[in-house]
């Protein structure tokens, strides 16, 4: 079975601290992605990447950026938290680059900035 | 731009019957659309895909159209059962080559014993 698994399922930060949110996944997959999910707006796409040292960015990365060092690790950071940023946040791989490739997710971070 | 809708409002149907939901797109032409499972508190699970030249899958209890002339999918669980409530999500892909796929808010389903 894939295994998705995230760094903390719960975080309480400070308005303009640093947030590392850490991503694994133990199944080889090439790529791996970042969403925030919130209430009526459905998962949003924050970074992917898709291979070591390869990022893109996605429909939302003002305030994040991200980094991976190694295949199965994948890291989203936070430079300078903001109230805005809370959130859910999802971290997902799939296999290879086929259209139709399943997402395997992570049971995600809940992330709340005060 | 590409816009996914599903119903915000929450389905409470009953033990045994069946459940639809209903996922609607504008603005693009999906090659596949995807439906996943998210439990409270967890990451969404894949269930069902769907391309755009299939009009109906089907997997155990599990029935999704794609309707590509109503830009509209349909998800139906059949002899609903309340371990099935759970928000279920619709995720189509950008319609522009790429393997990101853009998901919809999903639908709340509550199945009352």
């Amino acid at each position: 079975d894939v295994k998705v698994t995230q760094s903390s399922r719960y975080l309480v930060k400070r308005t303009g601290e640093k947030v590392f949110l850490e991503c694994v996944q133990d199944m080889d997959h090439e790529n791996m992605f970042w969403y925030r999910q919130d209430p009526g707006l459905g998962l949003r796409l924050i970074y992917f990447s898709y291979d070591v040292k390869m990022k893109e960015k996605g429909d939302i990365p003002e305030g994040y950026s991200v980094s991976r060092e190694k295949k199965e690790r994948f890291s989203l950071i936070l430079e300078s938290a903001s109230t805005n940023q809370t959130s859910m946040y999802l971290c997902a791989s799939t296999r290879t680059s086929v259209v139709t490739d399943t997402q395997y997710f992570g049971p995600g971070t809940r992330l709340t900035v005060l | 731009s590409q816009k996914i809708e599903q119903n915000s409002e929450a389905l409470n149907i009953q033990e045994g019957k069946t459940a639809t939901l209903t996922c609607n797109y504008t603005n693009y032409s999906p090659a596949y659309l995807q439906w996943y499972r998210q439990d409270p508190g967890r990451g969404p699970v894949f269930l069902l895909l769907i391309r755009e030249n299939e009009k109906e899958k089907r997997k155990e209890r599990l029935k999704v159209t794609f309707d590509t002339t109503l830009k509209q999918s349909l998800f139906h669980i059949t002899a609903s059962q309340p371990a099935d409530s759970a928000t279920y999500l619709c995720a189509l892909d950008r319609g522009t080559g790429g393997f990101k796929t853009i998901f919809g808010a999903g639908t709340r389903l509550f199945v009352k014993a």
